[in-house]
């Protein structure tokens, strides 16, 4: 299994421009989660998802918009870039929140994207 | 709101030595779990401590919680050079579909 992968893994944007980032994850996990990480503020979570079709807002979700099509994968869009969005994405999938088993609870990442917006 | 404070932020040991590091929280908690993050990879799970577990083992990790403290450590044993990582810990509050992570402790070994 490959696990968690994102695309790109490096990208640099100019302020205004658009993108999209690609999490994908072949472990048929119900839940995935975009985070940033930025020096000095741990991760924040940006979006997450608790099933195909289903989104919802994170504690940094504005100038973002997540899709769920398909159970594997998660995209994250950036519609016009700015300078503060600067960071390093990581995209994290976990099998559930089904409170009986201890491994739903754990979160398995991907290697991370990092953008720099000029 | 932000979940889970790591203290302290860095941490320089001689290998072979033993390395403690604690996270405090502010509400109730399901679980609290630990992560590790090598430079420029992404994080990984090391072990889950359920809020009615009061200590847990996993090689040479072991984790405390003190729930009345709303209190957390992580003590890595006999340190390798390779334990050279970012640890995070981070809280699932019950009720809440996510995991709120701290700021991270850096520790460094050196051999």
């Amino acid at each position: 299994n490959a696990g968690v992968t994102q695309t790109p893994k490096f990208r640099v944007l100019k302020t205004g421009q658009s993108m999209t980032l690609l999490c994908a994850q072949d472990m048929n996990h119900e839940y995935m989660y975009w985070y940033r990480q930025d020096p000095g503020m741990g991760l924040r979570l940006i979006h997450y998802s608790v099933g195909e079709g289903t989104t919802a807002k994170g504690e940094v979700p504005d100038g973002y918009n997540v899709s769920r099509l398909k159970k594997q994968n998660f995209l994250l869009g950036l519609e016009s870039a700015a300078p503060s969005q600067t960071s390093v994405y990581f995209c994290a999938s976990s099998y559930s929140w089904d409170y009986r088993a201890t491994a739903a609870y754990e979160q398995y990442f991907g290697p991370g994207t990092r953008l720099t917006v000029t | 709101s932000q979940q889970g404070e790591e203290d302290p932020q860095a941490l320089s040991i001689q290998e072979g030595e033993n390395a403690t590091m604690n996270c405090s929280y502010k509400t109730s908690i399901n679980n609290l779990q630990w992560y590790r993050q090598n430079s420029g990879r992404g994080l990984v799970h090391l072990i889950l401590i359920r809020s009615n577990e009061r200590e847990k083992h996993s090689g040479r990790l072991r984790v405390t919680l003190d729930t009345s403290k709303k209190s957390s450590s992580l003590l890595i044993t006999a340190s390798r050079a390779a334990d050279t990582a970012s640890y995070f810990c981070a809280t699932y509050q019950y009720g809440n579909n996510r995991l709120a992570f701290g700021k991270g402790n850096q520790v460094v070994v050196i051999p």
